[in-house]
């Protein structure tokens, strides 16, 4: 069964840091990963998605992520962080089968001081 | 831009009641979902629907859960005899025939069984 890995589950970052937040999955075909972020209180807002293609792919709000499938890692990037990006992040991989339900990982709650 | 609406936003109710959440998906799309997030946990599937039935279902969507398209708008999740552990944030997703295999979000009902 697919699985997603965050290994870190809070994350303080200082405004205009850089930010990397790390995503491993499990899954037996090619997956189709995504990053989603949620606000206090909000939804689930989808920032970027990789089906295939060019590994390095860019999202909304500045984020990017990298698929590499020797890592099975797809790890989510900003090069500065800006206050509004304080928020929980989900990884997440899409069963490329049947009837393609989402798995989520636990989430990373990221925190960005002054 | 079309977008999955959720109602209500926030539904208390006492244990052992019926509660029913509904949702409209984005008019186009084919492929119905509900997930559900316990407070501080990550985002679990429930159930999936297409062409009028269930697709998919999580362990968790027992005999208690029931979804239906009652007129091919709304897309709804009954509980019918609710418990305290059903106390989560819903989230209804729809999505598209075919690629890119893009679910959209609602932004959830708060289900706060007392």
């Amino acid at each position: 069964a697919q699985s997603v890995t965050q290994p870190d589950i809070h994350i303080t970052v200082s405004e205009g840091a850089s930010l990397e937040l790390r995503c491993n999955y499990s899954y037996g075909a090619t997956p189709y990963l995504f990053w989603y972020v949620q606000s206090p209180g909000q939804g689930l807002q989808l920032l970027l998605k990789y089906f295939s293609g060019d590994t390095l792919v860019q999202g909304i709000k500045g984020f990017e992520a990298e698929f590499k499938r020797s890592q099975s890692s797809f790890n989510l990037r900003k090069p500065s962080v800006h206050w509004s990006d304080a928020a929980e992040y989900f990884c997440a991989v899409v069963d490329s089968g049947g009837y393609q339900k989402v798995t989520f990982g636990i989430g990373t709650k990221l925190q960005v001081i002054p | 831009e079309p977008e999955v609406t959720q109602t209500p936003s926030h539904q208390v109710t006492q244990m052992g009641q019926e509660v029913i959440l509904r949702c409209v998906p984005i008019s186009n799309h084919l492929y119905f979902y509900w997930y559900r997030q316990i407070l501080g946990q990550k985002v679990e599937f429930l159930v999936s629907f297409y062409n009028n039935e269930i697709s998919e279902k999580s362990e968790i969507f027992d005999d208690q859960f029931s979804v239906e398209r009652p007129d091919g708008s709304n897309f709804t999740l009954k509980i019918r005899s609710t418990k305290l552990e059903d106390s989560a944030m819903y989230f209804c997703a729809s999505r598209g025939a075919g690629g890119p295999y893009e679910q959209y979000f609602g932004p959830g009902t708060r289900l706060t069984v007392t």
